[in-house]
């Protein structure tokens, strides 16, 4: 079990690009969260599905950020016309996603690293 | 609303020494606990939890109890070493609002010196 993967590792962009970053979940694993980490904010939560459909969008700034899950084997969250202020470690994480959320363990990945100039 | 406090940003410690990194939590009815530990360049993975007020949940020679009337979930490890340097995350979870929502700590950054 290869675990979470995020690719890729690190990503630069100038201020005004798009951004795509990807996230292979557990095979098996029904639910998938998106995270943000920065040294000022720490870990917050940004979305997550479950089977597929967005269960939760709260976390995600309305404008710029969309995240969708075409199939069970990956996840994307796109950040259009990034801003320096996005940048951070975006950590994906997916649970078994059978019963409760509350109660499942979440498998990180790696993250991320987006770096806006 | 759900929130979870530690108020130790960094802790320092030499090998053998006893850790303790104190987490209080606030909300309403019966959470899920966790401890998380995050190593540089990694994500944070699953140290212990708990799901039931009052026990206590324990791994690698770490342990923490839910204490539903203190509302905390102190964390503690009589003897640590260098390989435990990382930052500890105390989670707290509970299904609210229609949905499930995981609250992390701000963390605390643990440093063992040789």
């Amino acid at each position: 079990n290869a675990g979470v993967i995020q690719t890729p590792r690190h990503k630069v962009t100038g201020k005004g690009q798009e951004a795509t970053l990807w996230c292979e979940p557990i095979s098996g694993h029904s639910a998938v969260f998106w995270y943000r980490q920065t040294i000022v904010q720490g870990l917050e939560f940004l979305t997550y599905f479950r089977n597929q459909a967005p269960i939760d969008d709260s976390g995600m700034p309305k404008e710029r950020f969309s995240a969708q899950m075409p199939n069970q084997s990956h996840s994307t969250l796109k950040i259009q016309s990034t801003q320096p202020q996005d940048s951070a470690v975006y950590l994906c994480a997916s649970s078994w996603g059978q019963g409760a959320l509350s109660a499942e363990t979440l498998y990180f990945g790696s993250g991320t690293r987006l770096t806006v100039l | 609303g759900n929130s979870v406090t530690q108020m130790q940003g960094q802790v320092t410690l030499s090998e053998e020494e006893f850790l303790f990194i104190n987490c209080t939590y606030s909300t309403t009815g019966y959470p899920t606990l966790f401890w998380y530990v995050q190593y540089p360049g990694e994500g944070p993975q699953l140290l212990l939890k708990v799901t039931t007020a009052n026990n206590k949940g324990s791994s690698r020679g770490f342990e923490a109890t839910y204490d539903k009337g203190t509302t905390s979930f102190h964390l503690q490890k009589a003897s640590v070493q260098e390989s435990d340097s990382a930052v500890y995350y105390c989670v707290l979870a509970r299904y609210t609002g229609g949905a499930d929502r995981l609250t992390f700590g701000k963390g605390t950054q643990l440093i063992i010196q040789p």
